[in-house]
């Protein structure tokens, strides 16, 4: 049971434009949500965070938007540069919890 | 990934051998968990632990895999009597507090397990 999906498996963008990527959960009761960044060979590496409170977080060219009615989250990169292709990792905590659920990942590339 | 170090990085078993995995935590670190990866999978959980104490091993299979944290050393993921399905990346992520509070995991880059 997939309760964190990311159903966009790629996405190719031009470096300087934005790049979205989008993140849907099924559990009501999850309330951290975070973004990892992995490349081949390498393990995911912690980009940012937002907790349920809160409807969007930033951090320099990094924001999540979290929206709880849709249970929705994305993350967009604002400008895309070509450092920014790997696989991103959507991951949600439910209340109560100490483990982390994972999305499938998308792969972003961005193109010089 | 400096910081949480995972070895080895690359384990190639017979079927029917055991398996041994290490992770040293994030210097202050003191929360380890375990993850496992398929392939064209997203991380799924294992095992939550701290210094000599086993806190949710909800993810882990019952029979063969086993984890632990001692107060000296890294922690061990051990997996007995290995089967071709265990081949998959492990990784090891820890945190400064508790996996209830709002502190990211940061993870290690993994130990690659194959089955022969």
């Amino acid at each position: 049971d997939q309760q964190v999906k990311q159903n966009s498996p790629s996405l190719s963008v031009q470096e300087g434009r934005i790049s979205i990527l989008n993140c849907d959960y099924t559990n009501s009761m999850f309330d951290y949500f975070l973004w990892y960044k992995k490349y081949p060979a390498e393990g995911p590496t912690f980009l940012i965070s937002i907790s349920s409170i809160k409807d969007k977080n930033e951090d320099g060219r990094f924001t999540v938007f979290l929206n709880k009615s849709a249970k929705h989250l994305s993350l967009h990169i604002v400008p895309s540069q070509p450092g920014d292709s790997a696989v991103y990792f959507c991951a949600a905590r439910r209340t109560g919890a100490n483990n982390l659920f994972f999305g499938t990942g998308t792969r972003l590339t961005v193109i010089p | 990934n400096a910081g949480v170090m995972q070895n080895p990085r690359h384990l190639v078993r017979r079927r029917g051998q055991e398996a041994r995995l290490r992770c040293s935590p994030m210097k202050g670190h003191s929360h380890v968990y375990w993850y496992r990866q398929l392939p064209e999978e997203g991380l799924k959980f294992m095992v939550y632990l701290q210094k000599e104490n086993i806190i949710d091993e909800s993810g882990m299979p019952k029979e063969r895999f086993s984890a632990e944290f001692p107060k000296e050393g890294p922690s061990i993921l051990r997996i007995q009597q290995v089967v071709r399905g265990d081949s998959a990346a492990y990784f090891c992520a820890s945190s400064r507090e508790g996996g209830l509070s709002n502190q990211p995991q940061h993870f290690g880059d993994g130990t690659r397990l194959s089955i022969l």
